[in-house]
């Protein structure tokens, strides 16, 4: 079954800093690449998201590159603030062929120090 | 547009004992997926369900069983409650495949 490895587990950067989180998967059939922020006593939020026929996404402070050859995809989050630490997971899909499941990561704790 | 609701929030059960979890999906989404978050497994698939119909299972015993309603919104089961078993539940809802959006999650904790 497909893999999902993240790095780091924790992260640590100063106000004003950009964070950076590094996934790579194993199934070449995926094709759906999302990005959830957990705070604490809450569900995941998806933050955004990113299809493979699409090579970099951004919303404004945040952006997603994906590389498939390499089967890797990055979370850069760029001027950092307080209220973006949180736990953050990178997740996987093949599509139509699994449905709507989700493999995911196993979690990064980003902790912005003011 | 009303989030996706799970009820109850908290649960404390016993061993042996069973617990049904519900969940309803964000308006005119069919597809419910449930996952189990804990701290050593992380976020992991249970199953999944579209328009009545479980399209997906993940690798979980038979104790952990799901339905859909008409109306989309879902139920899961577990039976023979095991400590191994609390955890928190999440349901998440689709339009279509893939942008899965969570609830808040049912927290289980079986003594």
């Amino acid at each position: 079954g497909e893999n999902v490895e993240q790095h780091p587990s924790t992260l640590s950067v100063q106000e004003g800093d950009s964070a950076v989180i590094k996934c790579t998967y194993s199934d070449s059939a995926s094709n759906y690449f999302p990005w959830y922020k957990q705070e604490l006593g809450k569900g995941p939020q998806l933050i955004i998201d990113i299809r493979s026929n699409v090579g970099e996404k951004k919303d404004q402070r945040i952006a997603v590159t994906l590389n498939k050859t390499a089967k890797h995809f990055s979370l850069h989050i760029t001027e950092t603030q307080p209220e973006d630490s949180a736990v953050y997971f990178c997740a996987v899909s093949a599509g139509p062929t699994s449905g709507s499941r989700l493999t995911f990561g196993e979690g990064t704790q980003l902790t912005v120090n003011p | 547009k009303a989030g996706v609701t799970q009820t109850p929030r908290y649960l404390i059960k016993t061993r042996g004992q069973q617990v049904t979890l519900s969940c309803s999906p964000i308006s005119g989404h069919r597809s419910v997926s449930w996952y189990q978050q804990t701290p050593g497994q992380g976020l992991q698939f249970l199953f999944e369900y579209f328009s009545e119909t479980q399209r997906n299972k993940g690798n979980f015993p038979g104790r952990f069983s799901g339905r859909q309603f008409s109306n989309s919104r879902s139920e899961m089961n577990v039976s023979t409650l095991e400590l191994g078993d609390s955890a928190l539940y999440l349901c998440a809802s689709s339009y279509l495949y893939n942008e899965q959006f969570f609830g808040p999650g049912t927290r289980l904790t079986v003594l």
